[in-house]
């Protein structure tokens, strides 16, 4: 069964870069016919798509976020990861590493907590 | 883009009780594309069905989803103490990428 495991800083100053790793294991991110995306959740509030990566290094991004965000992959590590740019205070949220096919997500890390503050 | 919007808001229920969950789209959503999921306070979504209504793995009976075009249903014929929680309907748009509904909140009368 697959895991997945986010990783990175809990806090960022506002403008500077988000960055978040996630580790897989039960499965390889080489796999054909799986997304792995980055999903985020505001306080209380619902679910936001990010982006993902498909087929060794295809990605796909959320129109409302797409001027800031990238995702990559490190097949030897068996790890992708998102990294956010000129973040605000907006950017405050759990963020979900997860695995899914093109039609749904069939599979969550436990999320982590990032807040933007100086 | 495609906006799903679900209803109602929140549901108060009773253990026993059928629940009904709506998701209305905005357009014509493929029912393939079309899945549910629970989230409990402090955890990560789970998927619960797919393909507008296919089980996920290990989801019991009680949950099943139904609907085509603009709108969906997720029925869970008895609740039980461990289903309240917050669920979300989500879609596959043809031009990539996921969106969610709202959610709904299912809390115990």
């Amino acid at each position: 069964q697959v895991r997945l495991q986010e990783s990175g800083p809990g806090l960022v100053k506002p403008s500077q870069t988000l960055s978040l790793t996630c580790t897989v294991s039960g499965g390889s991110i080489s796999s054909r016919g799986y997304y792995w995306s980055w999903i985020r959740q505001h306080p209380e509030k619902g679910l936001e798509w990010i982006g993902y990566t498909y087929n060794s290094g295809s990605t796909s991004y959320s129109p409302s976020l797409k001027s800031r965000v990238s995702i990559s992959e490190d097949t030897s590590k068996n790890q992708f990861s998102l990294k956010l740019s000129s973040v605000t205070a907006a950017d405050t949220a759990v963020y979900y590493c997860a695995r899914g096919f093109r039609s749904n997500i069939e599979s969550w890390g436990q999320g982590t907590q990032v807040s933007v503050s100086s | 883009e495609i906006v799903l919007t679900q209803s109602p808001g929140t549901l108060s229920l009773s253990p026993g009780d059928r629940a009904t969950l709506s998701c209305r789209a905005s357009q014509t959503v493929l029912s393939s594309y079309l899945a549910w999921y629970q989230q409990k306070p402090g955890q990560a979504p789970r998927l619960l069905i797919h393909a507008a209504s296919s089980r996920a793995a290990g989801i019991p009976d009680r949950f099943s989803g139904s609907g085509s075009g603009t709108d969906f249903t997720l029925t869970i014929s008895r609740l039980e103490p461990e289903d309240f929680a917050v669920y979300y309907c989500q879609q596959y748009g043809t031009s990539g990428g996921y969106t969610f509904g709202q959610g709904t909140k299912l809390e115990i009368k």
